[in-house]
């Protein structure tokens, strides 16, 4: 079982740019959320994916969004990049209302 | 919408020691409590959790309790080993709606001294 596994693992993009990055939930996991990560704090909720839809969103921009595939992987996408959007970007997959498993995560640098 | 507060954000013990972590949650519909365990540069990595029906659970040398009325809870690990060095994290979720939305608290590293 590979776990959840994310791609790339790392990015460096210039202000202004689009970033899509990529997540595979563990086998058997139907639920997929994105979290960010800024440097020494904990993760925040961006929004979660269930059934292709999005479930429930945090307080994130519209310039976040995303995207699940009927074989449950999702893409995160971010448009029109801010300095402030360097983080590192996690996804987390769960079967229902189970635990959660994370990725290892994308590390996002924008200059 | 429901606020972790997490305390301490360091903790320094000698091996063999037992740590302990606190947190708070705001949202009494909360019912689902996980820990992570952050290596550097690593995914955080899932080492227990417990749900509102349940005071204490265990799994070897790491226990996690809950006090429903006073909306807090905490991770104690016993024996501690330098490879229990790392951040940890604490999170709430309150899954009405369907969503395991998870809001974490800011993290406490400890460290472990041989």
């Amino acid at each position: 079982d590979a776990g959840v596994t994310q791609s790339p693992t790392h990015l460096i993009k210039t202000r202004g740019q689009q970033v899509t990055l990529r997540c595979s939930p563990k086998s058997g996991h139907d639920t997929v959320s994105w979290y960010q990560q800024a440097l020494g704090q904990g993760p925040q909720f961006i929004f979660q994916y269930y059934e292709e839809e999005e479930r429930q969103r945090g307080n994130f921009p519209d310039r976040f969004s995303g995207h699940q595939f009927p074989n449950y992987s999702s893409e995160l996408n971010v448009n029109a990049l801010l300095l402030g959007d360097s983080a590192l970007y996690l996804c987390a997959s769960s079967l229902g209302s189970g635990s959660a498993f994370f990725g290892q995560g994308t590390r996002l640098t924008v200059v | 919408g429901e606020n972790v507060e997490q305390h301490p954000s360091t903790l320094s013990v000698q091996e063999g020691d037992s740590a302990v972590i606190k947190c708070t949650y705001s949202d009494s519909a909360s019912n689902y409590f996980p820990w992570y365990k952050q290596e550097l540069g690593k995914r955080p990595q899932l080492i227990i959790d417990i749900r509102s029906n349940v005071g204490e659970k265990k799994d070897q040398r790491i226990a996690v309790t809950l006090n429903k009325t006073a909306k807090h809870f905490s991770l104690h690990i016993t024996e501690t080993q330098p490879e229990d060095s790392a951040v940890y994290f604490c999170a709430a979720s309150n899954p009405q709606g369907g969503s395991e939305k998870l809001v974490f608290g800011k993290g406490t590293k400890l460290t472990v001294n041989p």
